[in-house]
């Protein structure tokens, strides 16, 4: 166990809805970062958060969004809801907001239909 | 778009043997890591190996990096049907780690 968890484990959705995920980092740990896995791929990063401010952001629209809490916590929320959206996502805590070893949680599975 | 590209794909070993899985990537890294992943849950972080290291070793677990053929192999001796998963190189650069696709290895018992 990494100490990093995530809720929910499983969410299903509408298409056009929108969801909030939630990571509670590894104690210590004040950067998070969030990946989405399409089925058979490898993860893709969506952002980063070092102490509260998103710290880089990878080739996601807008309508991802995040937020990171003075206790380090943070979340991931999708507005408008497409169906590729549907995916495991990752969330990963480090120390320090450079390249350094991730500790990941167990995911959400997002499914949207 | 993914930084890396695992080889191969899938891996299908006998238990007791060895299971050896290479990383290409792009661009120069400050370091490359390796990661398991059980049934499509969460990944761990298995090695860290920087650009200035050309082998390190933890347990069963070995891993090499040429960075002049910006490329990483990662051997698993003495496979054990616990190391059935799928494994992930990552490049860290920056702020992000940028992954393959996975080599998915199963052991058979």
């Amino acid at each position: 166990e990494t100490g990093v968890t995530q809720s929910p484990t499983h969410l299903i959705k509408t298409r056009g809805q929108q969801v909030t995920l939630r990571c509670s980092s590894q104690s210590g740990h004040n950067t998070v970062s969030w990946y989405q896995q399409a089925l058979g791929q490898g993860p893709q990063f969506i952002f980063q958060y070092y102490r509260e401010e998103e710290n880089g952001r990878g080739n996601f629209p807008p309508r991802f969004s995040g937020l990171q809490f003075p206790n380090y916590s943070s979340e991931l929320n999708v507005n408008a809801l497409e169906l590729d959206d549907s995916a495991l996502y990752l969330c990963a805590s480090s120390l320090g907001a450079g390249h350094t070893e991730a500790f990941f949680g167990q995911g959400t599975r997002l499914t949207v239909v | 778009s993914q930084q890396g590209e695992e080889d191969p794909q899938a891996l299908s070993i006998q238990e007791g043997e060895n299971a050896t899985m290479n990383c290409s990537y792009k661009t120069s890294i400050n370091n490359l890591q390796w990661y398991r992943q059980n049934s499509g849950r969460g990944l761990v972080h298995l090695i860290l190996i920087r650009s200035n290291e050309r082998e390190k070793h933890s347990g069963r677990l070995r891993v090499t990096l040429d960075t002049s053929k910006k490329s990483s192999s990662l051997l698993i001796t003495a496979s054990r049907a616990a190391d059935t998963a799928s494994y992930f190189c990552a490049t860290g650069n920056d702020y992000k780690l940028s992954f393959g696709a996975g080599t998915t290895v199963t052991v058979r018992a």
